[in-house]
C-alpha cells in the first residue's frame, strides 16, 4: 500500500538552529499538509500546499516556518530558528483530492534543547 | 480553540463488546467528519468518514453516526478486538475552507481487554 515517508524519525537540535523535516508524499497525490502534535496535546494544522503554493496556514505557521516542494517528489518543512516550544511530533500528510481522508506519515519527533 | 471536542480521554471495553467513542463540534460550517486511529510512534491512520448529507456510514466493524442538530458524532466498533487498542481522533473539515484543513479533537485512548 502506498505510504507517506518522513525522515528523519527523530531530530535533536539546539535552540536557534535551523531544521529541515523531509517528506515524500504518495506519488500521485496533489494536496500536501504539515501537522504537529505537542506531547499530550491535540494534532494541530500547520499548513496546506497545493499547486506549488501555500493554500492555507495556521497562526502557528509564522515567519520562522517555510515549506517547499523542491523536486516534485519531496515536500519539506523548514524551521529557521528553532525554539524550545517547537518540540513536537511533526506529521506530513498527502491526499489525492480535497476533503478526503489523508494519508499521514509516521512523523518526525523534533526535540529542541 | 475547542471547535472539536472529545470529552472522554479514555475508554476501556471487553473484547467482543461494542466500543462507542464520542465527539462534539461547535462550528456549524463543518460538513465533513473523519475518524483516525493512532498507535504510538506512528502517524494517524484514516478509518472512516461521513459527510453532513448523511447520518450514518458503515465500513465493516466501524460505523460512524452524525447528529447534525446536536453537533455530535460517534464511532461504534463492533465487535471490539484487542488490536483496536489505540488513540482515536475525531476530525472535522469545512468545504468552505477550500484546502482540506482538518481540525482534530484531543483524542480518546481505547483499551480493549482480552
Amino acid at each position: 500500500e502506498p505510504e507517506v515517508t518522513q525522515t528523519p524519525s527523530h531530530q535533536v537540535t539546539q535552540m536557534g538552529q535551523e531544521v529541515i523535516l523531509r517528506c515524500v508524499p504518495i506519488s500521485n497525490h496533489l494536496y500536501f499538509y504539515w501537522y504537529r502534535q505537542i506531547l499530550g496535546q491535540k494534532v494541530e494544522f500547520l499548513v496546506s500546499f497545493y499547486n506549488n503554493e501555500i493554500s492555507e496556514k495556521s497562526e502557528i505557521f509564522d515567519d520562522q516556518f517555510s515549506v517547499e516542494r523542491p523536486d516534485g517528489s519531496n515536500f519539506t518543512l523548514k524551521i529557521r530558528s528553532t525554539k524550545l516550544e517547537d518540540s513536537a511530533m511533526y506529521f506530513c500528510a498527502s491526499s489525492g483530492r480535497q476533503n478526503y481522508g489523508y494519508t499521514f506519515g509516521s512523523g518526525t519527533r523534533l526535540t529542541v534543547v | 480553540d475547542q471547535q472539536v471536542k472529545q470529552n472522554s480521554p479514555s475508554l476501556s471495553v471487553q473484547e467482543g463488546r461494542i466500543s462507542i467513542l464520542n465527539c462534539d463540534y461547535t462550528n456549524s460550517m463543518f460538513d465533513y467528519f473523519l475518524w483516525y486511529k493512532k498507535y504510538p510512534a506512528e502517524g494517524p491512520t484514516f478509518l472512516i468518514s461521513i459527510s453532513s448529507i448523511k447520518d450514518k456510514n458503515e465500513d465493516g466493524r466501524f460505523t460512524v453516526f452524525l447528529n447534525k442538530s446536536a453537533k455530535h458524532l460517534s464511532l461504534h466498533i463492533v465487535p471490539s478486538q484487542p488490536g483496536d487498542s489505540a488513540v482515536y481522533f475525531c476530525a472535522a473539515s469545512g468545504v468552505s475552507s477550500n484546502t482540506g484543513k482538518l481540525i482534530f479533537g484531543q483524542g480518546t485512548t481505547l483499551q480493549v481487554k482480552p
